[in-house]
């Protein structure tokens, strides 16, 4: 049972251009979401979050939307970089419960940035 | 960059042997996890502690078990490694935030075992 589905194994994209990953999820306790962007050979490393008392986080060039009613969340990377190819993972987090340091990740979206 | 090592860094073993990983932290944060990836499958956690003596099962804790006798410790031993257990290994770490309780998690640079 896949709580957290990232449905784009791979994204393809020109070096300036929007990069937009999506994630969906389908436990409607979650109430804190990550994004986590992993190179090879290098652990995940944390990029951005967004709770859900809010529908935008913005950091940079990096923005995350959250559509509580639709269960969906997107990273939106603009202008994209080559060094920005990697490995985007979404997580998801349930705050009550006495749970709340668990993670739960996609499966994850592989992002090429072509120069 | 966090203060946390993984040891090996690598690992080739043989089926029924037992192997241990270690992770170890200088940041002194409470909260410490082990995941493994593999292709198609993503991050699944394996398990966590939430303080010394203090560890609980994740996704998929078959076969694994964990120590941490001390904050800055944490230990995966496969008791009788199997193929199906070789992957990437990633331990974690995090903290508490705003009473929040969660934080975001920092990573090692992981132990890519190989079970023959």
């Amino acid at each position: 049972d896949q709580q957290v589905k990232q449905n784009s194994p791979s994204l393809s994209v020109q070096e300036g251009r929007i990069s937009i990953l999506n994630c969906d999820y389908t436990n409607s306790m979650f109430d804190y979401f990550l994004w986590y962007k992993k190179y090879p050979a290098e652990g995940p490393t944390f990029l951005i979050s967004i709770s859900s008392i809010k529908d935008k986080n913005e950091d940079g060039r990096f923005t995350v939307f959250l559509n509580k009613s639709a269960k969906h969340l997107s990273l939106h990377i603009v202008p994209s970089q080559p060094g920005d190819s990697a490995v985007y993972f979404c997580a998801a987090v349930d705050l009550s419960g006495g749970s709340n340091y668990k993670l739960t990740f996609g499966k994850g979206t592989l992002l090429t940035v072509n120069p | 960059d966090a203060g946390i090592t993984q040891s090996p860094r690598h690992k080739v073993t043989e089926t029924g042997t037992p192997v241990t990983l270690r992770c170890h932290q200088t940041e002194n944060h409470r909260y410490m996890y082990w995941y493994r990836q593999d292709p198609g499958h993503g991050l699944r956690l394996i398990h966590y502690s939430y303080g010394v003596k203090d560890t609980d099962k994740g996704e998929v804790s078959d076969g694994y078990s964990v120590s941490r006798s001390k904050t800055e410790d944490f230990l995966l031993t496969l008791e009788s490694a199997t193929s199906s257990q070789t992957s990437v290994y990633f331990c974690a770490i995090s903290d508490e935030v705003g009473g929040l309780g969660v934080d975001e998690q920092y990573f090692g640079p992981g132990t890519r075992l190989t079970v023959t």
